[in-house]
């Protein structure tokens, strides 16, 4: 089964600090994603990135940044946090075998960030 | 561009009771559709999927149909548990991306 696990299940950070939301998969999947989920929004697209050192910008990737330096592991940066940033953060990661016209994503369980 | 649109919650049903979540799609192409479930405190499972039009993605008692005609793809069940009461998302995969509904919350209770 493919596994992809996030660093923390919970996070409580202050105004301004420096945050770093990590995420790891195992089935070396060359896609990964950064999603945020508030209550009313669903799942909002911050950044994702087709293979490593490469990313691409989101929905909503203002006030964040991301970093793959490796295949396997995708970070989230909250370079200054603000309490417009607290929110249930998930990851994804997908592989899109050649040949087929879809593929499907598989998520993480999610970081609860709480900005004060 | 793109986009997801499914029915809004919080749905309650008494346990037995027949379960309808409506979604429809706005698409250029030929998209795969998909409903994922989100158990309390957990990220998003694959439910079912289709693939192309007419295709009815199918799992746990759960069924949608892939009908192109009505750009939808209603998730049905006909007997619902405790069990199911959790979170439901219609998403669309065209490419490389991904769109997703909003959520419907289910709660089933006995």
């Amino acid at each position: 089964d493919v596994k992809v696990t996030q660093s923390s299940r919970y996070l409580v950070k202050r105004t301004g600090e420096k945050v770093f939301l990590e995420c790891v998969q195992d089935m070396d999947h060359e896609n990964m994603f950064w999603y945020r989920q508030d209550p009313g929004l669903g799942l909002r697209l911050i950044y994702f990135s087709y293979d490593v050192k490469m990313k691409e910008k989101g929905d909503i990737p203002e006030g964040y940044s991301v970093s793959r330096e490796k295949k396997e592991r995708f970070s989230l940066i909250l370079e200054s946090a603000s309490t417009n940033q607290t929110s249930m953060y998930l990851c994804a990661s997908s592989y899109w075998p050649p040949g087929q016209g879809s593929h499907e994503q598989f998520f993480g369980p999610g970081t609860r960030l709480t900005v004060l | 561009g793109d986009s997801v649109t499914q029915m809004e919650g919080p749905v309650t049903l008494s346990e037995e009771a027949f379960l309808t979540i409506n979604c429809t799609y706005t698409a250029t192409g030929y998209p795969s559709l998909f409903w994922y479930v989100q158990y309390p405190g957990e990220g998003l499972q694959l439910l079912l999927k289709a693939t192309k039009a007419d295709d009815k993605g199918s799992n746990k008692g759960f069924e949608a149909t892939y009908r192109k005609e009505t750009t939808s793809f209603h998730l049905e069940k006909g007997s619902v548990q405790v069990s199911d009461s959790a979170v439901y998302f219609c998403a669309l995969n065209a490419g490389n991306q991904f769109y997703f509904g909003t959520g419907t919350s289910l709660t089933v209770i006995p």
